[in-house]
């Protein structure tokens, strides 16, 4: 079982510069998310996708954006990097976004901005 | 709002004791209480949840988490600790129809 596959699983960017990461789900899951961690902040929500076809803002979106290709992949863009953008990034993937069904994560792809 | 407390940044505990990891949180609303594990350089992996019913909540790896409501808590707990165990805990709430709060983590290390 994939799970949660996300690529690239690291990454250097110059101040400036923009790039995708990408993200599938094997599960077929409605909701997907992109998380930031950073050190002692745990993890902050920066987009979701509740349902194939809709997007909305986190609490940590500015900087990003982000696109709900079909309901497998949903990929964060980053247009122009920032070096407080650099973190952990981790998608993630639930069955439905508003009840208690559990969330799961891929492997995290680490991005830093120079 | 929802939020997650996990008073201790960092727990050390001897091979083959008991380990507890705490959480209290805060919602409005009844809540789905959560536990992930994360290993160095990899996701979080889901450990154990509470939806309803039964406080004592069993999950991987022997461990178990148990809900109190008047003191809104659910502790992670394993009554004999391994090696293997250490690692980055997070506690996580969701209450209906908004998204998932993780807590800042506790990096459990167990000491042989």
């Amino acid at each position: 079982n994939a799970g949660v596959t996300q690529t690239p699983k690291f990454q250097v960017l110059k101040t400036g510069q923009s790039m995708t990461l990408q993200c599938a789900q094997d599960m077929n899951h409605n909701s997907m998310y992109w998380y930031r961690q950073d050190p002692g902040m745990g993890l902050r929500l920066i987009y979701y996708s509740a349902s194939e076809g809709t997007t909305d803002k986190g609490e940590v979106p500015n900087g990003y954006n982000v696109s709900r290709l079909n309901k497998r992949e949903f990929s964060l863009r980053l247009e122009s990097a920032a070096p407080s953008q650099t973190s952990v990034y981790f998608c993630a993937s639930s069955e439905a976004s508003s009840s208690g069904n559990t969330i799961y994560f891929g492997e995290g792809s680490w991005l830093t901005v120079v | 709002a929802q939020s997650v407390a996990q008073p201790e940044d960092q727990v050390n505990v001897a091979e083959g004791n008991p380990l507890t990891v705490k959480c209290t949180y805060s919602v409005s609303g009844n809540p789905y209480l959560f536990w992930y594990v994360q290993y160095p350089n990899r996701g979080l992996q889901f450990l154990l949840k509470y939806i309803t019913g039964d406080n004592l909540v069993k999950g991987s790896y022997g461990f178990e988490a148990e809900f109190n409501k008047s003191q809104t808590s659910f502790h992670l707990k394993k009554p004999s600790a391994l090696v293997s165990d250490s690692a980055l805990y997070f506690c996580a709430v969701r209450v209906y129809g908004q998204n998932f709060v993780f807590g800042p983590g506790t990096r459990l290390s167990v000491l042989p």
